[in-house]
Formats: C-alpha cells, sequence, structure tokens
C-alpha cells in the first residue's frame, strides 16, 4: 500500500495561465475525491469518481475546472484561466467502500498552488 | 448536512488525556460520526468512526452520548505528535458524497 500520492507538490503560475495536477489513488480504491482547502479553512469537497464516472461535483467546481478519471485509476484536475482566488492547496482522497470501514478515505498530500 | 460546533482550539500536557467535543444536534438516524484530523502540511487522516456504539481503535476512542447529539473523542496519552486540527463529521452510513468538513479543532500539546 503505497498511499494516495499527487503530483506536482507545489505549483507556481501566472493569472490566466492553465494548470493541471494528476492524483494516483490507493490501488483498488474505485472512488476518488478532490478537495480545495484555502489557509484556516477546512477542506471544501469539489468532486467526486465512482470508477471513471463523475457523480457528484460542488458548485464550487466553476466551469474553469474540469476533473477527468479516464481508465477508473488516476484522475486529473484542471483549472483554464486561474485567478488568484483559485490559490489553494488541492487534495485527493481515495476509498473502496467496506462494511467494516464504510466509506473510510484516505488523502494525498496536496498540491499547493499559487496564482501570481 | 448535519451541522456541527467544536472547540476552535484546545490545549492540553503531553501524556496526558485529551476530550475533544464535538456537537451534532441536527444529525439524522442512520448518519456514522466520523473524525478525521490534519496534521500540520499534511492531508487530512482518518481517526476512527461510530454509529451508537462507543468504539475504540489503536489511535482513540469515540464515546457518542446516548441522543447521538454530541461525541467526544479521546486521545488516552497525547503526544507531541497528537498536535493537528481534529474534525467531526457526520455522514450517511452508505455515504459515498464528499466529506464535510468544517473548522475543527487545533489541538495544541504543550511538553
Amino acid at each position: 500500500d503505497t498511499g494516495v500520492s499527487q503530483d506536482p507538490r507545489h505549483k507556481i503560475t501566472k493569472r490566466g495561465q492553465n494548470v493541471t495536477f494528476r492524483c494516483d489513488p490507493i490501488s483498488e480504491h474505485n472512488r476518488l475525491y478532490w478537495y480545495r482547502q484555502t489557509l484556516g479553512q477546512g477542506p471544501e469537497f469539489l468532486t467526486y469518481f465512482q470508477n471513471e464516472a463523475q457523480l457528484e461535483k460542488s458548485r464550487l467546481l466553476s466551469d474553469r475546472f474540469s476533473a477527468e478519471r479516464p481508465k477508473g485509476s488516476f484522475s486529473t484536475l484542471e483549472i483554464q484561466r486561474t485567478e488568484q482566488g483559485d490559490s489553494a492547496m488541492y487534495l485527493c482522497a481515495s476509498s473502496r467502500w467496506t462494511r467494516a470501514g464504510g466509506d473510510t478515505q484516505y488523502f494525498g498530500p496536496g498540491t499547493r498552488l499559487t496564482v501570481l | 448536512d448535519a451541522k456541527t460546533t467544536q472547540p476552535n482550539s484546545m490545549e492540553s500536557n503531553e501524556e496526558e488525556p485529551v476530550h475533544l467535543p464535538c456537537n451534532h444536534s441536527t444529525i439524522s438516524g442512520t448518519d456514522y460520526i466520523h473524525w478525521y484530523r490534519q496534521l500540520p502540511s499534511q492531508g487530512p487522516e482518518y481517526v476512527i468512526h461510530g454509529l451508537t456504539s462507543n468504539v475504540n481503535n489503536r489511535m482513540a476512542s469515540l464515546a457518542i452520548a446516548e441522543d447521538r447529539k454530541s461525541s467526544t473523542l479521546i486521545l488516552h496519552r497525547a503526544t507531541l505528535r497528537d498536535a493537528a486540527v481534529y474534525y467531526c463529521i457526520p455522514r450517511s452510513g452508505g455515504g459515498a458524497d464528499g466529506l464535510t468538513f468544517g473548522k475543527g479543532t487545533h489541538l495544541i500539546i504543550q511538553p
């Protein structure tokens, strides 16, 4: 079990540029989540995949945000035309429902985005 | 989602027990109570969850009030490594939706 990994760990970009983040979940986990966390706040849910299907999207996920999980394994989160308000930590989590553990989510270390 | 209320911060001494309270008076009858914590510069980490009965695992214990309107996370012997933000999160039993984090409790451990 290598845990959830995210790449890159840090990204600095200029306003208006596009950025893409990658998340590799724990293998055999069929659920994958994206969250955003700003300083001093708890993480906020963005979107959720079960296998390759995107089943839920938060209203926080504007049209500039798109997420994919093409083969039900890794996922990418793209932000187009970045704005300074997009600066945050982007967290990925994965899970597999079990009777004993429910839907315990395992989080990656996050990608910290800074938009200048 | 059920609303939760947690103290903004708590302080404890190393090697002493810590009781972290959470009020969730609007919790539904089928919601589990999950606790996660977030250490500095890391993603959140699952701690424990329960429905009605008190629960124990290697990290902590969870005491759930009989009316389920509140719960308490118990760290039996706090260490410096337990300094983190602790989040109490009600969640439906079959839950496949995202977790709703509040602001949590910032636990400070004094050596």
